[in-house]
């Protein structure tokens, strides 16, 4: 199984909504990442978790929480989004053995998110 | 930080023509990744290729690491080949960041 998932495929939220975006893999890896893509830009990382710690925040608003419960699941927390956020939201995974990073990543086929 | 640029930024072909895709990039790497992202946003791995050449089907990529280049060869495209073509780079002082170029927007005519 080489798929990663996510789920809403699609979310309209307002300012002061909470809302959670979820992604699970089911290959084994190690490494799972959040990436928010705009229209017509590349995708920019956000976080990146190994062993279900978080190992890189790439300066993210801490209106945007993620957390890894256990190795398959990632989940971003949403919390006083403001309208600039609205953008696609991917998570992806590598494989990762302790030390050594492979670092071909698989993409999930995003959340689309509008905030209101 | 590194800077990869792909080129052209938009392609049109008619159905059936070839093309060829460039990434360059300005520092060594230990990953480079091919991408196309469909209409729908999904991110759809073509190759993982940080050197040499590699074939699947009527897509095949060449990366000369030395000279900090990648190259994506279609042929024979199809309507379906429409999207974006990124390239993606993986700096040598990072296990897990890769570093995406601009995309070249490609659209096959029938």
């Amino acid at each position: 199984d080489t798929e990663v998932t996510q789920t809403p495929k699609h979310l309209v939220m307002g300012m002061t909504n909470k809302k959670s975006l979820k992604c699970e893999q089911h290959m084994g890896h190690r490494a799972m990442y959040w990436y928010k893509q705009k229209a017509k830009k590349p995708p920019e990382l956000m976080f990146v978790y190994s062993y279900e710690k978080l190992s890189i925040n790439e300066s993210v608003p801490s209106r945007f929480s993620p957390e890894c419960p256990n190795s398959s699941l990632l989940n971003l927390h949403l919390h006083a989004l403001q309208p600039e956020d609205s953008a696609l939201y991917l998570c992806a995974s590598s494989q990762e053995n302790r030390g050594i990073s492979y670092n071909e990543q698989f993409f999930g086929p995003g959340t689309r998110l509008t905030v209101l | 930080g590194i800077q990869v640029e792909q080129s052209p930024p938009d392609l049109i072909l008619q159905e059936g023509a070839n093309s060829t895709l460039r990434c360059n990039f300005s520092d060594s790497v230990n990953n480079l990744q091919w991408f196309h992202q469909n209409p729908w946003g999904q991110l759809i791995n073509l190759f993982y290729i940080p050197s040499g050449t590699k074939q699947n089907g009527r897509l095949s990529a060449t990366t000369v690491a030395t000279e900090r280049y990648s190259l994506l060869y279609i042929s024979s495209s199809q309507t379906t080949d429409s999207g974006v073509y990124f390239c993606a780079v993986g700096p040598v002082d990072s296990s897990y960041k890769l570093i995406f170029g601009s995309g070249t927007r490609l659209l096959v005519r029938p």
